[in-house]
């Protein structure tokens, strides 16, 4: 019972170097998240996808790019990570493109470093 | 004012206590609300879902929603050295928008 898998699950990065965070889920679910959270801010939404085919940028997208690349995948790039991308990160999906619970299914979370 | 409002603790009590946790919001339009438990280093898992006002029970939890007051509470009763987590609140407007979530409660269970 997998649910939703992250990888890297710890990750060191220098200023300006870029990276990808996978996310894979097995529920079918069509929608998919990418959440950061950081000490006294809780969770924010950085992007999302809908469904397969689209994505749209949540409350803090700026300097993060995503592919959702079929219904099971959807990736994270950082393309010159700064320090002010140190966070965790989580990945999520949720049955529903739209509409009524919209309840969501986090995976583990990747630890990030920007040096 | 932020749209979804809880005190981040942390809060600490001795083993079989009654746990309450409560988040405000602002929105009048949020019809969903969940509570996720997050353990240390791990993700949210999904603890409480209700749709709009009322009470749910489940096992030692209850959560209430007071749509009124724009309240809505997590109830732990004899709670346990294992209940001890952060408890986030989330709700939403359903058809429109995406979950907001509280920043979270940080609780402590002490044997």
């Amino acid at each position: 019972n997998a649910g939703v898998t992250q990888t890297p699950k710890f990750q060191v990065l220098k200023t300006g170097q870029s990276m990808t965070l996978q996310c894979a889920q097995d529920m079918n679910h069509n929608s998919m998240y990418w959440y950061r959270q950081d000490p006294g801010m809780g969770l924010r939404l950085i992007y999302y996808s809908a469904s397969e085919g689209t994505t749209d940028k949540g409350e803090v997208p700026n300097g993060y790019n995503v592919s959702r690349l079929n219904k099971r995948e959807f990736s994270l790039r950082l393309e010159s990570a700064a320090p002010s991308q140190t966070s965790v990160y989580f990945c999520a999906s949720s049955p529903f493109a739209q509409g009524a619970g919209n309840t969501i299914y986090f995976g583990e979370g990747s630890w990030l470093t920007v040096v | 004012q932020k749209e979804v409002e809880q005190d981040p603790g942390p809060l600490s009590v001795p083993e079989g206590a009654i746990v309450s946790l409560n988040c405000t919001y602002s929105n009048s339009a949020f019809q969903y609300f969940m509570w996720y438990r997050q353990y240390s280093r791990k993700g949210p898992e999904l603890l409480m879902y209700t749709y709009s006002s009322g009470n749910k029970e489940d096992g030692r939890f209850t959560a209430q929603v007071d749509k009124s007051s724009k309240y809505i509470s997590l109830f732990i009763r004899d709670s346990q050295p294992s209940d001890s987590a952060t408890y986030l609140c989330a709700m939403s407007r359903g058809s429109q928008g995406n979950l907001i979530f509280g920043k979270g409660t940080k609780l402590s269970v002490k044997p």
